[in-house]
């Protein structure tokens, strides 16, 4: 089946400790993105990629790391100088950017213990 | 950066009920998308609407790009329609990302 795979569903994590979330897609898409949901808000920008080895940072980029080696990966660090990382992070992709339909992941759901 | 609003924030309605759900944004885009997010918290896509109208079961959606708004139709909601629904903008110029409202909570009671 073509589509966009997060692993995990749920991801704790102690306080200070670096973790990475996986996005694999195999829709042959060339931009991935990867956003954050706080309870009770909208979807904000972490960072965008539009090509392999290219990457910009969105809206929140801080505390946050990715990396574009494969066109079909594109993992999220959430590094321990983010200071809020419990949140729910999803992951999306499209054939291009600008102007094209995009598709989300089922998401992962982080929690600092 | 694009603004985009959504209103209303929330709506009760009882099952059977229509509904129409409000997008304005504050600059012209490439790009418009309704999304359904359902408990688990999965987006679903509903729409890809830069402009026109489009229709698919009980929900349309149209898009007015000169006057910057979209409007998602929902007919004889059921209870399954109940969740968050997103409305989503490229904009033409600039910073090319989808760029989310802060959605419309729909609560539909049997």
């Amino acid at each position: 089946d073509g589509g966009i795979t997060q692993s995990p569903k749920y991801l704790f994590r102690k306080e200070g400790q670096n973790v990475t979330l996986s996005c694999e897609q195999n829709l042959n898409h060339d931009a991935m993105y990867w956003y954050r949901q706080d309870p009770g808000q909208g979807l904000r920008l972490i960072y965008y990629s539009q090509i392999v080895n290219d990457f910009q940072k969105g809206d929140i980029a801080e505390g946050y790391s990715v990396s574009r080696e494969k066109k079909e990966s594109f993992p999220l660090t959430v590094t321990s100088a983010q200071k809020n990382p419990t949140a729910f992070y999803l992951c999306a992709s499209s054939i291009h950017q600008k102007g094209t339909e995009a598709f989300f992941g089922q998401g992962t759901r982080l929690t600092v213990v | 950066g694009i603004q985009v609003e959504q209103s209303p924030p929330d709506l009760i309605l009882q099952e059977g009920a229509n509904s129409t759900l409000r997008c304005n944004f504050s600059d012209s885009v490439n790009n418009l998308q309704w999304f359904h997010q359902n408990p688990w918290g999965q987006l679903i896509n509903l729409f890809y609407i830069p402009s026109g109208t489009k229709q698919n079961g009980r929900l349309s959606a149209t898009t007015v790009a000169t006057e910057r708004y979209s409007l998602l139709y929902i007919s004889s909601s059921q209870t399954t329609d109940s969740g968050v629904y997103f409305c989503a903008v490229v904009a033409n110029f600039g910073n090319e990302k989808l760029t989310f409202g802060t959605g419309t909570r729909l609560t539909i009671i049997p």
